[in-house]
């Protein structure tokens, strides 16, 4: 079956570092990826999206690189500041239906001053 | 203002209850979501719609309802037949152009609990 595996362990950094964060997945051939960001008590927000054929994408302080060899996306954010804190989830979107989207349980960043 | 709208924001409900959460959007999006999402975990899908008078199930169906009559309209029923209903419910929509890798847009949420 399809699997998405993001760390369950919360990052802590310092700010001023960046931030790394993985998705992988597996059983799963997906023609893109997408990155949002969840605060509490909110519905996420979509953040990036990286395609197959894509090895990198950049937005302001933020990269996310695209492997579908290793079947891993990696999402960075440079800079970091404390108000990055919050949960991060990846959705690879598979080929062959692009209307069912599936999340990774998310990663909780936690930056601190 | 474009977006979705859920309501309400917080639910209580009686064991044996039907509750129906709201779900609305104004960017002409076609495809519809709901998912539920419990304390520490990741989203789960429950239904979703590509067209209206049309859905499918997700992967924890059982126990809910939608219907789509309407494009900006998604409502969700949570029967009793639903053991264990208390968790954050989210709408999401999309533009849903086939083939198009577009995001989804999701509402504030609605916390069902039961009491």
């Amino acid at each position: 079956s399809q699997k998405i595996e993001q760390n369950s362990e919360a990052l802590n950094i310092q700010e001023g570092k960046t931030a790394t964060l993985t998705c992988n997945y597996t059983n799963y051939s997906p023609a893109y990826l997408q990155w949002y960001r969840q605060d509490p008590g909110r519905g996420p927000v979509f953040l990036l999206l990286i395609r197959e054929n894509e090895k990198e994408k950049r937005k302001e302080r933020l990269k996310v690189t695209f492997d579908t060899t290793l079947k891993q996306s990696l999402f960075h954010i440079t800079a970091s500041q404390p108000a990055d804190s919050a949960t991060y989830l990846c959705a690879p979107v598979q080929r062959d239906n692009f209307n069912k989207f599936y999340f990774g349980s998310g990663t909780k960043l936690n930056v601190k001053p | 203002d474009g977006g979705i709208t859920q309501s309400p924001k917080y639910l209580f409900r009686k064991e044996g209850q039907n509750v129906t959460l709201s779900c609305e959007q104004n960017l002409n999006h076609d495809a519809m979501y709901w998912y539920r999402q419990d304390p520490g975990q990741g989203l789960r899908l429950i239904y979703y719609s590509q067209i209206v008078n049309d859905f499918q199930k997700g992967d924890i169906a059982e126990g809910y309802s939608v219907s789509r009559e309407k494009k900006e309209s998604f409502p969700l029923t949570v029967t009793s037949a639903q053991k264990n209903p208390t968790a954050f419910y989210l709408c999401a929509s999309r533009l849903g152009t086939s083939g198009a890798a577009d995001e989804q847009f999701f509402g504030p949420g609605t916390r069902l609990t039961v009491l």
